[in-house]
């Protein structure tokens, strides 16, 4: 497609059950980037991707959270046990590598709610 | 490490008038910085960034920013407001080395007719 793709758009889940978001980020795009945007905590930085390196994921919140990406191209955000506080807006993005100053296009985001 | 600080949280215009959102940042390395805008229920879309070219950088839909080193500062700007630029503004930085972003915590912009 021509921009990132998520799904789902909207996720209404119970509390303790795991969820999977999905990304499929821009074609030719080595560098996949997952973000967080929740009131209060704004837009946080959870873990990113770039080809075949081990990703950074020095923004996971706790261990319940995980990522991986197949193929070097659709990324799967893991959240186990969901609580309440993980409900946000989960913004996938992507770039042609990880060189800074590259653009970062993002998707519509996932919009999680724990209930 | 770096931080994003950006003043008001929310801002009211009316159209025609001046948009000015204000964003200074910290950064231990020369930094990359980004506007991005956020319209409701979607997702965020460069408006633009600087990236050591020069100082003013112009982006879309008439917005600019001005990079001053010496006031560590990256000021959105548009001369004149329309309707269709309320929406929520978001400045980011990222260091030299990786391209991961830091966000300030956001501006809303609303525009009265």
């Amino acid at each position: 497609g021509a921009g990132v793709s998520q799904s789902p758009s909207n996720k209404v889940t119970e509390k303790g059950k795991d969820v999977e978001l999905r990304c499929d980020p821009i074609s030719g795009h080595t560098a996949l980037y997952w973000y967080r945007q929740s009131l209060g905590q704004g837009l946080e930085f959870l873990i990113y991707f770039q080809g075949n390196s081990a990703p950074d994921k020095s923004g996971l919140p706790s261990d319940r959270f995980s990522a991986e990406r197949t193929g070097g191209s659709v990324s799967t955000l893991t959240i186990q046990r969901t609580q309440q506080e993980d409900s946000a807006v989960y913004l996938c993005a992507s770039s042609f590598d990880a060189d800074s100053g590259n653009t970062i296009y993002f998707g519509e985001g996932s919009w999680l709610t724990v209930v | 490490a770096q931080s994003v600080t950006q003043l008001g949280s929310h801002v009211s215009v009316s159209e025609g008038a001046l948009v000015l959102l204000r964003c200074n940042y910290s950064s231990s390395v020369p930094p990359y910085l980004f506007w991005y805008v956020q319209y409701p229920n979607q997702g965020l879309q460069l408006l633009l960034k600087y990236t050591s070219a020069a100082t003013l950088v112009k982006g879309i839909n008439g917005f600019e920013a001005e990079f001053k080193k010496s006031e560590t500062s990256f000021h959105l700007t548009k001369p004149s407001a329309h309707m269709s630029d309320a929406a929520e503004y978001f400045c980011a930085v990222t260091k030299a080395a990786g391209n991961k972003l830091t966000f300030g915590g956001g501006t809303r912009v609303l525009v009265k007719p």
